[in-house]
């Protein structure tokens, strides 16, 4: 069984471009949920995707976007990238909302924004 | 600042037992989690207890949880220098069914 993948490992972007991070989730899995890790701190919850639909918003702003595929990959879109913008990025996915199943979380996309 | 709280920091020698601690937030969260982040890498999940539970061992883990309290412990048996890595805590929140809440992580040090 495949676990969840995510690509790029690294990325260095400049102030104001615009970067797309996927995600592969595990077999099986319905839903995947997007965080984002600054250094030194615990993951924050951006959005969640259940079968292709947003459900669940953190605090971020709308220039953070995404997508579920038919397959339950996902994409996490950033445009007008900011310095604050630099972190660790981490996908996870589940058999069904986090609430009533276990995230598993991808190796992260480690953004550096210049 | 944190929901959900951690101690942020833990030595421990090899060998002995180490206990993270955490408090959350959220009385109604049907589990609670554990993760293991090593240096550069993802979240691995630890393990996990359910709410109804006050107690969980797996090997080496021993998941303690008080509800009255809100609170959640992790002790691990026989610490190894493998253990070295920040430990996160985290439960579903119910305002978004989807959200984990994270504690800020303790990072625990094993020395030989």
């Amino acid at each position: 069984e495949t676990g969840v993948t995510q690509s790029p490992t690294h990325l260095i972007k400049t102030r104001g471009q615009q970067v797309t991070l996927r995600c592969s989730s595990q077999s099986g899995h319905n839903t995947v949920s997007w965080y984002q890790q600054a250094l030194g701190q615990g993951p924050q919850f951006i959005f969640q995707y259940y079968r292709e639909e947003e459900n669940g918003r953190g605090n971020f702003p709308p220039r953070f976007s995404g997508l579920q595929f038919p397959n339950y990959s996902s994409e996490l879109n950033v445009n007008a990238l900011e310095l604050d913008d630099s972190a660790l990025y981490l996908c996870a996915s589940s058999q069904g909302l986090a609430g009533d199943y276990e995230q598993y979380f991808g190796p992260g996309t480690r953004l550096t924004v210049t | 600042g944190e929901d959900v709280e951690q101690s942020l920091f833990l030595s421990v020698r090899e060998g002995d037992s180490s206990v993270i601690n955490c408090t959350y937030t959220d009385s109604s969260s049907t589990y609670l989690y554990w993760y293991k982040q090593e240096p550069g890498a993802g979240l691995q999940l630890l393990t996990y207890i359910f709410s109804n539970m006050d107690m969980k061992q797996d090997q080496r883990l021993t998941v303690l949880l008080n509800k009255k309290d809100k609170h959640l412990s992790l002790r691990i048996a026989d610490t190894q220098t493998g253990d070295s890595a920040i430990y996160f805590c985290a439960e579903p929140t119910t305002d978004s069914w989807g959200k984990l809440q994270f504690g800020a992580g303790t990072q625990v040090v094993v020395t030989p």
